[in-house]
């Protein structure tokens, strides 16, 4: 079993400052995690994703995770928030090998909200 | 390249009615997976298929549902007596194969109502 947790529904921040979305995960198996964008009208846009290589995660348009294993934790992280960050973030778990079923259990999501 | 295409985007019916939506992955992609994303949640799968079959259909939540491949090509998922709880956005996704690392291509979505 698996299941994530996205500690924040709704997290605002103002233009130019750093951002941070955090993320728990719970999985039986070794996981695989990502973070997906959610632009509004928009399909869902993978900005990174973690598969058990460096636990240092960068992605696309600055963003990058860090996966601690100790605290179950993948938080997103930006160093300078940008207007066309806006949108609704999802953490995502899967397991990383042994099956036959690569399925993704979401958590909630975040709204990021930029102001000028 | 095109995307993952997803028809209609919106489609609103009335309780009790059948509704089929449809999906397009993208060529090549063997993997293709459908989720449901209800208001103010993230999405949630449904079903999942390698090629031609459904090599997991664990998340349909009843038997009023049901998605079929013929071609490993296009996907449509089919909702049968729809109620108001079937109401949501439907998520089609695509890989090019079968592996955890490999990042699922979602489409834009079929918004579901159901009146």
């Amino acid at each position: 079993a698996q299941s994530v947790t996205q500690l924040d529904s709704h997290v605002s921040v103002s233009e130019g400052t750093p951002v941070l979305l955090r993320c728990n995960y719970s999985s039986s198996y070794s996981p695989s995690l990502f973070w997906y964008v959610q632009h509004p009208n928009k399909g869902l846009q993978l900005l990174l994703k973690y598969t058990s290589a460096a636990t240092l995660v960068k992605g696309i348009n600055g963003f990058e995770a860090e996966f601690k294993k100790s605290e179950t934790s993948f938080h997103l992280t930006k160093p300078s928030a940008h207007m066309s960050d806006a949108a609704e973030y999802f953490c995502v778990v899967t397991r990383n090998s042994g099956g036959s079923n690569y399925k993704l259990t979401f958590g909630k999501g975040t709204l990021l909200t930029v102001n000028p | 390249g095109a995307g993952v295409s997803q028809t209609p985007s919106n489609k609103v019916t009335e309780k009790g009615k059948y509704v089929e939506l449809r999906c397009d992955p993208i060529s090549g992609h063997t993997a293709l997976y459908w989720y449901r994303q209800s208001l103010g949640q993230g999405p949630e799968f449904l079903i999942y298929f390698q090629g031609t079959g459904a090599a997991d259909d664990s998340g349909l939540p009843n038997d009023r549902f049901f998605a079929v491949r013929p071609e490993g090509s296009v996907s449509t998922l089919k909702i049968q007596r729809t109620e108001r709880g079937d109401s949501a956005v439907y998520l089609c996704a695509s890989s090019p194969r079968l592996a955890p690392y490999n990042e699922q291509f979602f489409g834009p979505g079929t918004r579901l109502t159901v009146l």
